[in-house]
């Protein structure tokens, strides 16, 4: 059974530039969250997509955007890279029925801005 | 604000000794699910154990278990007979809803070193 798996594992990106983060759920779940996690600290809550939709977002710009496929695989697009971006990029995924289920993270995105 | 307060930023404990991470949350939900999950440095974020607040009993997972205190909005976790690989550090989370989705919410972490 595949557990969330990410990619790239690691990348490196000039400031301005755009980068996409990759992400397929776990086997059997259909929602993904994505999570930015800054050195030193909790990951925070980014936007979570179900059915191809965004449903809750945190408080990011509009910098940052996201994409769910038929396949529940996601991406995340984050837009005029600033230094302060460089972060663990975390996906999470999760099953929607029922209130409390178990979500599970993949090994992240190490993405630095120079 | 809903919020979650780790308020050891780091702790070391001999190998095969017990040791307690604190954890306190703010939450207006009446029914809501509580996380401990660890982070080793591989970065994975890897589920400990998870506690639902309608629950009375403490949840166990083998070495781990929680101290539930609803009233208080504490839940720390208890590691007995710690080992090498428990070093790592520990996030304690709750789910908040809005709108039928939930995320979660992180506590700054609680860096724990086991010394052999």
């Amino acid at each position: 059974d595949a557990g969330v798996t990410q990619s790239p594992t690691h990348l490196i990106k000039t400031r301005g530039q755009q980068v996409t983060l990759r992400c397929s759920p776990k086997s059997g779940h259909d929602t993904v969250s994505w999570y930015q996690q800054a050195l030193g600290q909790g990951p925070q809550f980014i936007f979570q997509y179900y059915e191809e939709e965004e449903r809750q977002r945190g408080n990011f710009p509009d910098r940052f955007s996201g994409h769910q496929f038929p396949n529940y695989s996601s991406e995340l697009n984050v837009n005029a890279l600033l230094l302060g971006d460089s972060a663990l990029y975390l996906c999470a995924s999760s099953l929607r029925s029922g209130y409390g289920n178990t979500i599970y993270f993949g090994e992240g995105s190490w993405l630095t801005v120079v | 604000a809903q919020t979650v307060t780790q308020s050891q930023p780091e702790m070391s404990v001999q190998e095969a000794e017990t040791v307690t991470l604190s954890c306190t949350y703010d939450t207006s939900e009446s029914n809501y699910y509580l996380f401990w999950y660890k982070q080793p440095p591989s970065r994975q974020m890897i589920l400990v154990i998870r506690q639902e607040a309608y629950k009375q009993q403490n949840a166990t997972e083998n070495r781990f278990s929680v101290n539930f205190q609803k009233a208080a909005k504490s839940f720390s976790l208890k590691i007995s007979d710690s080992q090498l690989g428990d070093t790592a550090m520990y996030f304690c989370a709750f789910i908040q809803t809005q709108g039928g989705s939930e995320k979660l919410v992180f506590g700054k972490g609680t860096k724990l070193t086991v010394n052999p």
